[in-house]
């Protein structure tokens, strides 16, 4: 029971460039969460998915777009990666509450 | 105003000390509270979960929740230097599926 996994764990990016974060969870939960974590702003929300096949935007949205490939997985693209963007990204599932992965550190140049 | 406002910190105590960490909220609707420990270049982990009003012990933590104050506590006993990480309080109402997160407070316990 892995709980949820992220990849990659660290990624430089220039700016301009998309790539995809990763996020599964072997817990069979249905409800799924992007979340970003900067220096004294704490952690906000992305998107989130309540059950497989719906998407909600979070506080933070733009600039990002998700799949919720399954009920299992939920990836997060960036299209064109901006420096505002470097940050580190957790991905989590709920049941009665939250579980973490160990979080995807990405730096945008 | 932020919904939920705690300070950052950082706290410094020696071991063994008695550990208080606080959280301030402003929607009267929270129902779930819940505390985080994340330990540096680490995913959070959940420590405490707690509904409505009261207290609830799990070894050495204690969170207690005080809904007419809006606000919610963790203790942490005979502090150690493992329990040296970041705080956060979260918590959420019943009608949605969203986590309101406090930004944290470091703790650091000093051998």
């Amino acid at each position: 029971n892995a709980g949820v996994t992220q990849t990659p764990k660290f990624q430089v990016l220039k700016t301009g460039q998309s790539m995809t974060l990763q996020c599964a969870q072997d817990m069979n939960h249905n409800s799924m969460y992007w979340y970003r974590q900067d220096p004294g702003m704490g952690l906000r929300l992305i998107y989130y998915s309540a059950s497989e096949g719906t998407t909600d935007k979070g506080e933070v949205p733009n600039g990002y777009n998700v799949s919720r490939l399954n009920k299992r997985e939920f990836s997060l693209r960036l299209e064109s990666a901006a420096p505002s963007q470097t940050s580190v990204y957790f991905c989590a599932s709920r049941a009665d509450t939250q579980y973490f992965g160990p979080g995807t550190r990405l730096t945008v140049l | 105003q932020k919904e939920v406002e705690q300070d950052p910190g950082p706290l410094s105590v020696p071991e063994g000390a008695i550990v208080s960490l606080n959280c301030t909220y402003s929607n009267s609707a929270f129902q779930y509270f819940m505390w985080y420990r994340q330990y540096s270049r680490k995913g959070p982990e959940l420590l405490m979960y707690t509904y409505s009003s009261g207290n609830k012990e799990d070894g050495r933590f204690t969170a207690q929740v005080d809904k007419s104050s809006k606000y919610i506590s963790l203790f942490i006993r005979d502090s150690q230097p493992s329990d040296s990480a970041t705080y956060l309080c979260a918590m959420m109402d019943t009608g949605f599926q969203k986590l309101v997160f406090g930004t944290g407070t470091r703790l650091l316990v000093s051998p």
